[in-house]
C-alpha cells in the first residue's frame, strides 16, 4: 500500500513543492510518480525513484528508496498545478491516492 | 510519436457487458506489454490487468477476476478489455497504459510509460 501526503498542497508559483510517498513495506527504488491533468493522458515524470523520464523538465526530481520517497518540484509554474499520483509494481501493482497541488 | 486511444466506453446496467478497445500507434505494438488501468469519479488510479507482448502472461485484480478478459490483436495494434457482468462500482474512466521498454514478458517492475486519455464506462440502470 502507498500513502501519498498531504492530500492536498497550496503553493504559489516559484515556491518549492514537496509531494511524500510512504510504502507499507519496502519497494526499493522501483518507484514511479505522474501527473494528472483534466481530460488530458497520465505523463510519467519518475522512473526507478530517481530517474526523469524523457522530455521532463529538470525542476522535478525524485528521491527516496525503501519505503520512503519524495517528488520535488524546485520552483512551480503555472503548468504543475495539477494531481500527483506514486505508482509501485514491487508489490503487485498499486498507485497512492493522490495529492492535489493547488495554486494559493 | 506514441499515441494510444481508447473507445467502447458508455452506459450499460448492471449485469451488462461491454467491450473496450485501445489503438496503438507510433510504436512496435507486438513488442510491449499493455496493461488496463481504471479511475471511477473523484477517485484514485486503480490497475485492472496486464497482457505482454505475445499474450503469453495474464494477469488480472482480484475485483475483476472471471468478469473481464484481456486480449490483444498484434496485427491490428489493437487492445481490448472484455468487461461481463458489470457491477455498480466498475463505473471509472478506463485507461490504457503501456510498459516501458525494458521491461521483459511476464514481470516488470517500472512504472507505465504511455497512457492514453480514457473510455468512461459508467453501469447505472
Amino acid at each position: 500500500v502507498l500513502t501519498q501526503s498531504p492530500a492536498t498542497l497550496s503553493l504559489s508559483p516559484g515556491e518549492r513543492a514537496t509531494l511524500s510517498c510512504r510504502a507499507s513495506q519496502s519497494v526499493s527504488s522501483d518507484l514511479a510518480w505522474y501527473q494528472q491533468k483534466p481530460g488530458q493522458a497520465l505523463r510519467l515524470l519518475i522512473y526507478d525513484a530517481s530517474n526523469r523520464a524523457t522530455g521532463i523538465s529538470g525542476r522535478f526530481s525524485g528521491s527516496g528508496s525503501g519505503t520512503d520517497f519524495t517528488l520535488t518540484i524546485s520552483s512551480l509554474e503555472p503548468e504543475d498545478f495539477a494531481v500527483y499520483y506514486c505508482l509501485q509494481r514491487k508489490v503487485s501493482i498499486s498507485f497512492g491516492q493522490g495529492t492535489r497541488l493547488e495554486m494559493k | 510519436e506514441v499515441h494510444l486511444v481508447e473507445s467502447g466506453g458508455g452506459l450499460v446496467q448492471p449485469g451488462g457487458s461491454l467491450r473496450l478497445s485501445c489503438a496503438a500507434s507510433g510504436f512496435s505494438f507486438s513488442r510491449y506489454s499493455m496493461n488496463w488501468v481504471r479511475q471511477a469519479p473523484g477517485k484514485g488510479l486503480e490497475w485492472i490487468s496486464y497482457i505482454s507482448g505475445s499474450s503469453r502472461f495474464i494477469y488480472y485484480e482480484n475485483s475483476v477476476k472471471g468478469r473481464f478478459t484481456i486480449s490483444r490483436d498484434n496485427a491490428r495494434d489493437s487492445l481490448y478489455l472484455q468487461m461481463n457482468s458489470l457491477r455498480d462500482e466498475d463505473t471509472a474512466v478506463y485507461y490504457c497504459a503501456r510498459d516501458p521498454p525494458q521491461c521483459g514478458e511476464g514481470s516488470c517492475l517500472s512504472g507505465f510509460d504511455q497512457w492514453g486519455q480514457g473510455t468512461l464506462v459508467t453501469v447505472s440502470s
